[in-house]
């Protein structure tokens, strides 16, 4: 499978503990977008990375969240401290410089306890 | 007032009927758009992108009207398949997605 993967793809955590979640776009891909969902909505953005340049992070990625992509090629996101409102769906997408097509992994599910 | 907005439905739709639906936008600099299709618990999966002269892709057709700031998907002959959420996606600076709370689609034998 060449898409968009992502690990873990469930992840139930206690509140106040730290979280860290892999992302691995398509191979060509060079941007890089992590989303949220909550139930009922849409995703909302988080932030972009092109190339290994993070380029954006929206407001809603408090102090508390921090993504990198070290070498251009896979992705984390770390969450610190977690807290309840935190649980939603995290997707990762990625779409090439010239594309506004975005594609989806399948996303990592957070709970927090 | 959120940046796009679609009626949330559902549209409860026998198989073989036509259903269309629409979503609109705020921001006029909008500049590419987009249908994505979910299904439960599912990740968004990109069902068309949507041109200015409006297009067709086998049951589905996009159209755009810019001067109303509005989308619309129509889809002829549905199938239990289709059963899905419908996000209306708009591309206003080149990279960031502004999804809209999606259309439920249910399609029934």
């Amino acid at each position: 499978d060449t898409g968009v993967s992502q690990d873990p793809r469930h992840k139930i955590t206690k509140r106040g503990q730290n979280v860290t979640f892999r992302c691995d776009p398509i191979s060509e891909h060079n941007r890089l977008y992590w989303y949220r969902q909550t139930l009922g909505q849409g995703p909302e953005f988080l932030t972009y990375f092109q190339n290994e340049a993070q380029l954006e992070k929206s407001r809603l990625l408090s102090d508390r969240f921090s993504a990198e992509r070290p070498k251009g090629s896979f992705s984390t996101l770390e969450i610190q401290r977690t807290e309840q409102g935190d649980s939603a769906m995290y997707l990762c997408a990625s779409s090439t410089r010239v594309s506004n097509e975005q594609f989806f992994g399948p996303g990592t599910r957070l709970t927090v306890l | 007032r959120k940046e796009v907005e679609q009626d949330p439905g559902p549209f409860n739709v026998p198989e073989g009927a036509t259903v269309a639906f629409n979503c609109t936008y705020s921001n006029s600099a909008s500049q590419s758009f987009f249908w994505y299709r979910q299904d439960c618990r599912k990740e968004p999966k990109l069902l068309m992108s949507v041109y200015s002269s409006g297009n067709e892709d086998g049951r589905f057709t996009a159209q755009l009207n810019r001067a109303s700031q509005y989308i619309s998907l129509l889809i002829r002959d549905s199938k239990l398949s289709d059963s899905a959420t419908y996000l209306c996606v708009v591309n206003r600076i080149d990279y960031k997605l502004s999804f809209g709370a999606g259309t439920t689609v249910t399609v029934r034998a």
